[in-house]
């Protein structure tokens, strides 16, 4: 099983909304990673988690809390978005040494209204 | 720091032709990969291929193959005779060895193959 799922696939919130973002994976990587990606641009690394701990803060403003529970789950808590904050937010997970590949979900589109 | 240019922002083949995406890496670090991924117009972006720093050896997958030459730090993909199901996006992407796990993207080449 080589797949990272993410869901919902489509989320529409409010600025005043809270919403989570799910992803899962079953391939025993033990780093997990949160990117966003608007239109027409390259993703961008929000987090990383290592082991389980946060390893990696790109200087994400604090209504984006993330969560990782276990080695095989990684949450992103939402809370008072902003409409800028719409965009394509995607999972991946790797194995931890430097070089190995990312594996992606399929992301969750997110507008915020 | 690093960095990965994809100078061509949009192209588009008719179907058949052979078609080269261009990628240009910068980074100070002697052991480093580079990656090239798709994404298709369902979002998932696709692993393609892997190459570290000290293998030079172009590799060709199918209709894919990739030219990785130091001395001009570029990781060039070509597909030959090109499909429909080839439009995407693709993305080529760096990331260093050991101390920090952070993939960085080029920018990004809209493949479009017309029937």
């Amino acid at each position: 099983d080589t797949e990272v799922t993410q869901t919902p696939k489509h989320l529409v919130m409010g600025m005043t909304n809270k919403k989570s973002l799910k992803c899962e994976q079953h391939m025993g990587h033990r780093a997990m990673y949160w990117y966003k990606q608007k239109a027409k641009k390259p993703p961008e690394l929000m987090f990383v988690y290592s082991y389980e701990k946060l390893s990696i803060n790109e200087s994400v403003p604090s209504r984006f809390s993330p969560e990782c529970p276990n080695s095989s789950l990684l949450n992103l808590h939402l809370h008072a978005l902003q409409p800028e904050d719409s965009a394509l937010y995607l999972c991946a997970s790797s194995q931890l040494t430097g070089g190995e590949k990312l594996f992606f979900g399929s992301g969750t589109q997110l507008s915020v209204l | 720091a690093q960095k990965v240019t994809q100078a061509q922002t949009e192209i588009s083949v008719v179907e058949k032709e052979d078609v080269t995406l261009d990628c240009v890496y910068e980074t100070r670090d002697t052991t480093y990969y580079l990656f090239w991924y798709k994404q298709p117009p369902s979002g998932e972006l696709v692993f393609l291929i892997r190459r570290n720093s000290f293998d030079e050896q172009n590799e060709i997958s199918g209709r894919y193959s990739w030219n990785f030459q130091k001395s001009t730090s570029s990781f060039n993909f070509t597909i030959t005779a090109s499909q429909v199901v080839d439009s995407a996006v693709y993305f080529c992407a760096l990331r260093i060895d050991f101390g920090n796990e952070k993939l960085t993207f080029g920018t990004g080449t809209r493949l479009t193959i017309i029937p």
